[in-house]
Formats: structure tokens, C-alpha cells, sequence
């Protein structure tokens, strides 16, 4: 099957800028991640979705963060405007949504802001 | 109480030698500790998992050992290969699931032909 996939695998943007990355999950998983990891640390949860319904955003930062979930498929994942700060790698993850099951990331987003 | 720490942050071995990985943690509520491994522009890969139940448990080259009273775990990769060499997270969660994941800062293994 195929994989959890992301796009862009890269982006530069200047700060203040908006951005968005986008992710398709395995078909199937109902439950959607998205992570944040900055250079030489692990993932930090960001926010999961069941289906369409964000279950867990309490480490998003929601004056500049936004998630969506449309149909519970696709995950648009958007800042705005961007920080210095945000530069980091953003992974997407998606499992089949039932406790005790494995969590498939994808590649991942590195976003540099200049 | 959320953190789990992972030492050492990075680690070079030779082939065929024993790597091993430490972590610990402090919040009694976490119920299941996996292992992750990253290569290079990849994302995180599940290589194996325990519950508290088991003191131990193997697959192929890879154990982890857990001991709950220390609130410890660790991963020994056995006969360490170069295509072992990557960066591995430890990370827990609760409710037995991966809900909420909480990883360690990982450990960047280096292994010499």
C-alpha cells in the first residue's frame, strides 16, 4: 500500500509569510497526525484528527496555526504569518484509529524561515 | 511528568558490536514505549515496542529491556550492522495507543564497518 505522503518535501519562505503543507494518509487510517520536530529533537504532537474532528489540538498555536481535515482524507496544515522560529520539519502520520495501532509517518515538510 | 529523557545523544560502535539506548521517564501513567528509528530525510519508522507487563522483549537483533520499578527502558541492537546507523527515539504514551506520543530528543548511532 502506499505510503503517507507530503508536500512539499521543502519550502523557504520569508518571515511573515503565510505557508501551508499538505498530506494524504494511508487509505483507510482514520486517525491523522501532524508533528512538529526541530533540528536534533523528536516529535512534538501537534494536532490528530479523528476522521474530521480534531480530537487533540491543545499544543497547536492557534494565533498563528490552523489545521484542516475536509472529508476525513487530506490535512492541510497552515501558518500565518510564519516566525523565524518555525523552522523546523513537519510530519504527517496517520494510523487506522483504533488504540493499539502502529502510527505510519510520512517524509515530512522542512520549511525554512528566512 | 510528560518528559522522557534519552541518553546518550549520540553513539558510534563498531560492526558487529552491541549498541545500547537508554530512556526514562517519570509519569507512572505511560503504558507503552516504543522505538523509532529515522534515517536521513525520512520519517520516524516503528522498529519495536513494550509494554510494562513484560520485562523484555526481542526481535531479531533488537531488545528492548524495560524495568518499571526505575521507570527505565532501553533498546540493545545486537550485532550492530552500518545499515543500522540512523537516529533512534524513544518515546510513550498512554492508554496502551499511540494517542499521543511523547518522544525522547533521540540518539544519532553511527556504526563502523
Amino acid at each position: 500500500e502506499a505510503g503517507v505522503v507530503q508536500s512539499p518535501r521543502y519550502k523557504i519562505i520569508e518571515k511573515k509569510q503565510p505557508v501551508a503543507f499538505w498530506c494524504n494518509p494511508i487509505s483507510g487510517h482514520n486517525t491523522l497526525y501532524w508533528y512538529r520536530q526541530n533540528l536534533g529533537q523528536g516529535p512534538e504532537l501537534l494536532i490528530r484528527y479523528e476522521n474530521e474532528e480534531a480530537v487533540d489540538d491543545s499544543q497547536l498555536p492557534k494565533d498563528r496555526f490552523s489545521a484542516e481535515r475536509l472529508k476525513g482524507v487530506d490535512s492541510t496544515l497552515k501558518i500565518q504569518p510564519a516566525e523565524l522560529g518555525d523552522s523546523a520539519v513537519y510530519l504527517c502520520a496517520s494510523s487506522r484509529g483504533q488504540a493499539n495501532t502502529e502510527a505510519f509517518f510520512g517524509q515530512g515538510t522542512r520549511l525554512t524561515v528566512v | 511528568q510528560q518528559q522522557v529523557k534519552q541518553s546518550p545523544q549520540s553513539l558510534i560502535v563498531q560492526k558487529g558490536g552491541i549498541s545500547i539506548i537508554n530512556c526514562a521517564y517519570e509519569n507512572t501513567a505511560f503504558d507503552y514505549f516504543p522505538w523509532y528509528q529515522q534515517f536521513p530525510g525520512k520519517g520516524p519508522a516503528l522498529l519495536i515496542a513494550i509494554r510494562p507487563d513484560v520485562s523484555e522483549k526481542k526481535e531479531g537483533r533488537f531488545t528492548i529491556s524495560f524495568n518499571k520499578s526505575a521507570k527505565q527502558f532501553s533498546l540493545h541492537i545486537m550485532d550492530s550492522q552500518p545499515g543500522d546507523s540512523a537516529t533512534y527515539f524513544c518515546a510513550a504514551s498512554m492508554q496502551g495507543g499511540y494517542n499521543k506520543l511523547i518522544f525522547g530528543a533521540g540518539t544519532r548511532l553511527a556504526v563502523h564497518p
